[in-house]
């Protein structure tokens, strides 16, 4: 079955500096990658996601590169802020199983100020 | 975002007894829902998925009997904790699946933390 490998699993960064989390999965029938944000004690939220048939994709200060060939997918934050520290988890999903997410490991950001 | 409500958000009960935690999705209907455990500083464990009008169907490694899921309506699933223990004590946290097909986004409800004494 599907694995998702994401690293690393913690990032310090400083205010105003760029985070780049990255994944690597196994399933080449995998075509679907959010990212969450997950706060302490909250559920995981959706920032941005992208599907097999682009390569790139772009919301304000966040970005999601994919890369089928190596099949590995990055999410890049720029000019980070405290409110960016949290936990960060990939997740891939082949479509004709029924929606279901396979998450990497996460990644703890800590945004310095 | 499509919003998922959950609820209670934080729960404690005595060992032995059984705790019911809702998810419902409050702008759309979701066919499917999904059920996650979480362990500090762990990622998202998937323990089953929950269709609207049948049976759940159980990762490998989860008690059916001891984790029931009911998706009654369109908008609701319930997971039930059945005679819990301390080492039941985790963040559990519910998601729903929407526009279907191709798009299966998922979203996910704020989680609710259970305490068994």
């Amino acid at each position: 079955g599907e694995n998702v490998e994401q690293h690393p699993s913690t990032l310090s960064v400083q205010e105003g500096d760029s985070a780049v989390i990255k994944c690597t999965y196994s399933d080449s029938a995998s075509n679907y990658f959010p990212w969450y944000k997950q706060e302490l004690g909250k559920g995981p939220q959706l920032i941005i996601d992208i599907r097999s048939n682009v390569g790139e994709k772009k919301d304000q200060r966040i970005a999601v590169t994919l890369n089928k060939t190596a099949k590995h997918f990055s999410l890049h934050i720029t000019e980070t802020q405290p409110e960016d520290s949290a936990v960060y988890f990939c997740a891939a999903s082949i479509n004709n199983q029924g929606g279901k997410l396979i998450f990497g490991q996460g990644t703890e950001l800590s945004v310095k100020p | 975002g499509a919003v998922v409500s959950q609820h209670p958000s934080w729960v404690i009960c005595k060992s032995g007894t059984s705790v019911k935690i809702e998810c419902r999705s409050l702008d759309f209907q979701a066919t499917t829902m999904f059920w996650y455990r979480q362990f500090p500083k762990q990622s998202l464990m998937l323990m089953a998925t929950s269709n609207e009008g049948s049976k759940a169907t159980y990762e490998q490694g989860v008690e059916k009997d001891k984790f029931l899921i009911n998706h009654a309506s369109l908008t609701l699933s319930t997971l039930t904790v059945t005679s819990a223990h301390p080492e039941d004590s985790s963040f559990y946290i519910c998601s729903a699946i929407v526009g279907g097909g191709a798009k299966n986004i998922q979203y996910f409800g704020a989680g609710t933390r259970l305490s068994v004494l």
